[in-house]
């Protein structure tokens, strides 16, 4: 059991716009920034975005962040098939003293 | 560019020992944060743990999960971080991988595979 709620999958058609959530507490999401990072099959983990809806240098303006309360969302337009892949959440979490990731999201371009 | 490459992963039988390590070039090591995370086969990502650096205190956390059994060390004259992993379980079983936070990136290593079993 994961700290941070994802849902297991998603999917959409290239060119729709998908939403993949992060449920998370006040010890986490409610008082940190979250992190998105996204994992390409055989590959490590890729920042995706930073201090809830920042993208490093690189990061296509397709993928978005943002954070209300406890909760957190990535938003992905213009659905490509490269990005088929799995979506995970991160934060700090100040009452387990650690990081905490969501269960992670596979997300499939039909 | 930035290079974090992690190496001594294997086969261990249940209730051995292995030591990770993780050469990190192209940044400055010893002011950097370093934290393990791994990631068992098929699932999703876990945090590890994390050390400071030294000018920062050179505090080190651990998850509840190998707190106990795993130590974090590094060796800033030779730019490595270390996982020492004692009495590992089949649980253990994942790809390691050493990561840089920073606050506007975070850099991965390639990770290195560490089987547990008999």
């Amino acid at each position: 059991q994961s700290v941070l709620t994802q849902p297991p999958s998603a999917s959409g058609t290239p060119g729709q716009r998908v939403t993949i959530s992060c449920s998370g507490s006040s010890s986490n999401i409610g008082s940190n920034a979250v992190n998105w990072y996204q994992q390409l099959p055989g590959t490590a983990p890729k920042l995706l975005i930073y201090s809830n809806n920042q993208r490093p240098s690189g990061v296509p303006d397709r993928f978005s962040g943002s954070k209300s309360g406890t909760s957190a969302s990535l938003a992905i337009s213009g659905l490509q098939s490269e990005d088929e892949a799995g979506y995970y959440c991160a934060a700090w979490d100040g009452s387990l003293i650690g990081r905490v990731f969501g269960g992670g999201t596979k997300l499939t371009v039909l | 560019e930035v290079q974090l490459v992690e190496s001594g992963g294997g086969l261990v039988k249940p209730g051995g020992s292995l030591r990770l390590s993780c050469a990190g070039s192209g940044f400055t090591f010893s002011n950097a944060w370093m934290r393990w995370v791994r990631q068992a086969p098929g699932k999703g990502l876990e945090w590890v743990g994390r050390i400071k650096s030294k000018t920062d205190g050179g505090a080190i956390d651990y998850a509840a999960p190998v707190k106990g059994r795993f130590t974090i060390s590094r060796d800033d004259s030779k730019n490595t971080l270390y996982l020492q992993m004692n009495s590992v379980k089949t649980e253990d079983t994942a790809e390691y991988y050493c990561t840089w936070p920073g606050p506007t990136f975070d850099y991965w290593g390639q990770g290195t595979l560490v089987t547990v079993s008999s």
